[in-house]
């Protein structure tokens, strides 16, 4: 059973950058692509971006582009969403998302909240 | 950018059947998917590839694509059916997009 666990809640400043975690487990990690997705309190999805782990390519919506570093790490079934000059708009649940011909599993997602 | 179209909203009676519709210029040449997200979860899978149905997601889930329009069917609408759902599609360039939701609320 494929499993995806992000790190914990965030408090950042307006300017500062954050950087979620998501760990995989009970699958081969570098076999499916991951996705990350935010979404705003009482809004809808909103796609930020993939990454390949086994590549390492990567593909960012557009209004994210230039804010947002999707890496991973292979050895420990791990990517990482960061993004950077944080506004108070970017206040949101993050998910990671499995890429199995559809997003079969989600992590839990991980509240940033950006506060001065 | 590319967008996909939902209605905000939807009612029905219990055991009625709902149709939520998702409208996007891409969409005959795309796949499209379907996740249910209820208060406080992540959201869960329940149509790929325009009709295919994960295992565990109940029969009266059901996916219909027609043109430009994708139609999520539930038949048989249950209480625990209530949720917000997303449509969901890519373009060619491998960007991602979500309808913008639908609350279905059952009577």
């Amino acid at each position: 059973q494929a499993q995806l666990v992000q790190s914990g809640a965030e408090v950042k400043k307006p300017g500062a950058s954050v950087k979620v975690s998501c760990k995989a487990s009970g699958y081969t990690f570098t076999a499916h692509y991951m996705h990350w997705v935010r979404q705003a309190p009482g809004q809808g999805l909103e796609w930020m971006g993939w990454i390949n782990p086994d590549t390492g390519g990567t593909n960012y919506a557009q209004k994210f582009q230039g804010r947002v570093t999707m890496t991973w790490d292979t050895s420990i079934s791990t990517a990482y969403m960061e993004l950077s000059r944080l506004r108070s708009d970017d206040r949101a649940l993050y998910y990671c998302a499995r890429d199995n011909w559809g997003w079969d599993y989600w992590g839990q997602g991980t509240l940033v909240t950006v506060s001065s | 950018s590319y967008e996909l179209t939902q209605p905000p909203s939807v009612s029905v009676s219990p055991g009625q059947t709902a149709r939520i519709t998702c409208s996007g210029d891409a969409l005959p040449k795309q796949y499209a998917y379907w996740y249910q997200q209820k208060p406080g979860q992540a959201p869960v899978l329940v149509i790929y590839k325009d009709t295919e149905r994960p295992s565990g997601i109940p029969e009266r889930f059901s996916g219909s694509s027609s043109g430009t329009t994708i139609t999520l069917t539930i038949s048989g609408v249950q209480a625990e059916d209530e949720a917000d759902y997303y449509c969901q599609s890519t373009d060619s360039s491998g960007t991602w997009v979500f309808g913008g939701g639908t609350k279905l609320t059952v009577l």
